[in-house]
């Protein structure tokens, strides 16, 4: 599988944007980028995912960067309730679902 | 509303006990997954399935073995419970065109073995 890599956490204030970034240069053509969150005592959320063009949902945005060797998760106005360990994942099969170490998004009132 | 259901929140069991976890599903999934989840080491798949029937290997097999007799069940099975088994067991759904589709989890079944 190919691999990504987060940043083991980040700050952020209420009310304020939140940048993730997630670095998969190993990506292949096929693989799509995906990201959850897992809230504390739960179990993980999907947030949105991609292939090659920028995504918006209701909870999120990602940018994907032009090569796809990069993305980022952006939350438009952090809430407390977002505080959460985020997770990007490549996803290359119809079956596997594998989690690397995540980011844990503090949010500040 | 989409749900995962796993059988309970909280489980004690005693060393060398046969073990069981369910899991069911309401989406009419074709995959199943579980995963134990420990602090530092995150999310490792266990094992997962693609169809009735069918399972596949995921990273840490070991001491696990499951079965899917009906689409929307998917149980783990610790055939001898060890301490070192003592974790947060997560299981998810998704459909079959998984890689373009969002995956569910349920609430998680935190097992302790004494």
């Amino acid at each position: 599988d190919a691999k990504t890599t987060q940043p083991n956490s980040m700050e952020s204030n209420e009310e304020e944007p939140v940048h993730l970034p997630c670095n998969h240069s190993t990506i292949s053509g096929t693989d799509y980028i995906h990201w959850y969150r897992q809230l504390p005592s739960q179990g993980p959320e999907y947030v949105i995912h991609g292939l090659t063009s920028n995504v918006n949902n209701r909870m999120a945005s990602l940018a994907i960067a032009e090569d796809r060797k990069s993305s980022t998760l952006i939350l438009h106005r952090a809430t407390l309730r977002d505080a959460a360990v985020y997770y990007c994942i490549l996803r290359d099969s119809n079956y596997k679902l594998s989690f690397g170490a995540g980011t844990t998004v503090t949010v500040r009132a | 509303d989409v749900k995962v259901t796993q059988s309970s929140r909280y489980l004690v069991k005693r060393t060398g006990e046969k073990v069981f976890l369910e899991c069911v599903q309401d989406m009419d999934h074709e995959n199943m997954f579980w995963y134990r989840q420990d602090p530092g080491l995150g999310l490792r798949l266990i094992y997962f399935s693609y169809d009735v029937k069918m399972k596949e290997k995921g990273d840490i097999p070991e001491g696990y073995s499951v079965s899917r007799e009906k689409k929307e069940r998917f149980s783990l099975i610790l055939e001898s419970a060890s301490t070192n088994q003592t974790s947060m067991y997560l299981c998810a759904s998704s459909p079959q065109q998984g890689r373009n589709t969002e995956a569910f989890f349920g609430q998680g079944t935190r097992l302790t073995v004494v």
